[in-house]
């Protein structure tokens, strides 16, 4: 079973250039995260969706990012213009509905790695 | 804000010493997980603990969830060179459905 598919994997850009990430999920996976992650840091959650829906985008700088997850599936986050701050690791994760009954186990793209220049 | 602090933030061993990384909060998680990430790639889950004391081991890794479900422990016995990376904790809180994640902490071991 193919896993969570990001790319690029790598992207430089000079600053106030747009940039797009794009993310498939594993299949059947209707939540979907996107982390942004620091080197050796922890990954900050950006953006939460369960199907189509955005439940939790409370951390996105919204002046300059925005994401979209259409029909569910497959999902695109973008930033515009980028500045030199925004180099980092951009994750996205996927998980079955988590519940009473399911924990949730966050299953990890491999990322893609953002340099402003 | 929540939040999870790890620590050491930075631990380097040799080949068969043992070791214990920590995660700690003041907040109450429904369920704690830990993640082990490599160079380039993403985390990759290791365990989850639910119930508050609960201790979980898998092979040389033991993992403890607090009595009040607020922090968490990680112990690896005879540490090896494989077990390099960097080390995540997650908290998952209630009712929003959203995990917290740890400070990090990154564990090189020598041979």
């Amino acid at each position: 079973e193919a896993g969570v598919v990001q790319s690029p994997r790598y992207k430089i850009i000079e600053k106030k250039q747009p940039v797009a990430f794009w993310c498939n999920p594993i299949s059947g996976h209707n939540t979907l995260y996107w982390y942004l992650q620091n080197l050796g840091q922890g990954p900050e959650l950006l953006i939460r969706y369960e199907n189509e829906e955005a439940v939790d985008d409370s951390q996105l700088p919204k002046d300059r990012f925005s994401a979209e997850r259409l029909k569910g599936v497959d999902s695109t986050l973008k930033i515009q213009p980028a500045e030199l701050g925004d180099s980092a690791v951009y994750l996205c994760a996927s998980s079955l509905d988590i519940g009473l009954f399911n924990t949730g186990e966050l299953f990890f793209g491999e990322g893609s790695r953002l340099t402003v220049l | 804000t929540q939040l999870l602090e790890q620590s050491p933030q930075f631990l380097s061993i040799q080949e068969g010493e043992n070791l214990t990384v920590y995660c700690n909060s003041s907040s109450v998680f429904s369920s704690l997980q830990w993640y082990r990430q490599e160079p380039g790639e993403g985390p990759v889950l290791l365990v989850t603990v639910v119930t508050g004391g609960e201790v979980k081991k898998l092979k040389r890794l033991t993992f403890q969830f607090g009595d009040a479900r607020k922090d968490s422990s990680l112990h690896i016995t005879a540490a090896q060179p494989g077990d390099t990376g960097l080390y995540l904790c997650a908290g998952l809180t209630s009712g929003t459905y959203k995990y917290i994640f740890g400070t990090g902490t990154r564990l090189k071991v020598l041979a």
